[in-house]
C-alpha cells in the first residue's frame, strides 16, 4: 500500500471549515483512499473513502486532486466535537485476505473557539 | 443500535500475570480485528477473524499473545505473562462482510502492566 504523509497538527476556529491534507504521491490505479478519525479515548471512526471521484457523506467531503497524488478532508463547519486526530490511509483492495487498516501517525486537529 | 464493546475498559496487571481482554462485535458482522495502539501512536494491526477462523495472525506479537472467537461472535485476546512493553491499549473491530475497510471499532481496553 502507498505511503502517506499528513502534517502533525492542525488548528481551526469553530464554524470554519477545517482541511486537512494527505499528500500520497506513490498512489496506484487501483488504490483507494480512505480517512478515519479518533477522538481521544475512543476507537477509531470512519469517515469517508474515495478512489478518484470527489465524494461528499454527511460527516465531511473528499477532494482528490486529478493526477491522485494528494487529497484534501474537508469538515465544513468544524465543531469542538471534531477535534481529533484524522488518518489517512491508502488502501489497495481486493488484496489478502485480511483488511487490515494500516495507520500512520496522522494530523491532530485542535478546534477552538 | 449497539456497536461493538469491550471489556474490561481498564486493565492493570503485575508484571508475569496473564490477562484476557473480551471483545463484543456488532451481531451479524462477519469479519473481526484486533488492533493495539501503544500511546501517541497509531493502532497497529494484531490479529483478523472470519467467523470462527483465525486467518491472519501476522501482527501478534510474540507466542505470549492469542486470540480466539470460538462461535464466530465474542472474541478473547489472551496475553500470557504481560511484560512492561505490552502496555497500550488494545482494539477491536468488526465489519459486516469478509473483505471490508469501513471497520465499526469498540472502545478499547487499556492494559497497564506494572
Amino acid at each position: 500500500d502507498a505511503k502517506t504523509t499528513q502534517p502533525t497538527s492542525m488548528d481551526c476556529a469553530e464554524g470554519r471549515a477545517a482541511n486537512l491534507p494527505c499528500n500520497h504521491s506513490t498512489i496506484s490505479g487501483n488504490e483507494y483512499v480512505y480517512w478515519y478519525r479518533q477522538i481521544h479515548s475512543q476507537g477509531p471512526q470512519y469517515i469517508i473513502h474515495g478512489l478518484k471521484n470527489n465524494e461528499t457523506n454527511e460527516m465531511a467531503s473528499l477532494i482528490i486532486t486529478e493526477d491522485r497524488k494528494s487529497s484534501t478532508l474537508i469538515l465544513p463547519h468544524a465543531t469542538l466535537r471534531d477535534t481529533a486526530v484524522y488518518y489517512c490511509i491508502v488502501i489497495s483492495l481486493g488484496t489478502g485476505t485480511a483488511s487490515k487498516l494500516t495507520f500512520g501517525t496522522g494530523t491532530r486537529l485542535q478546534v477552538t473557539l | 443500535g449497539a456497536g461493538v464493546s469491550q471489556s474490561p475498559r481498564y486493565k492493570v496487571a503485575k508484571r508475569g500475570q496473564d490477562v484476557a481482554l473480551r471483545c463484543d462485535p456488532i451481531s451479524g458482522h462477519v469479519s473481526l480485528f484486533w488492533y493495539q495502539q501503544a500511546l501517541g501512536q497509531g493502532p497497529e494491526f494484531l490479529t483478523y477473524f472470519q467467523n470462527e477462523a483465525q486467518l491472519d495472525k501476522s501482527g501478534l506479537p510474540s507466542d505470549r499473545f492469542f486470540a480466539e472467537r470460538p462461535e464466530g461472535s465474542v472474541s478473547t485476546l489472551k496475553i500470557q505473562r504481560t511484560q512492561q512493553e505490552d502496555s497500550a491499549v488494545y482494539l477491536c473491530a468488526s465489519s459486516l462482510f469478509e473483505i471490508s475497510y469501513e471497520q465499526y471499532f469498540g472502545p478499547g481496553t487499556r492494559l497497564t502492566v506494572t
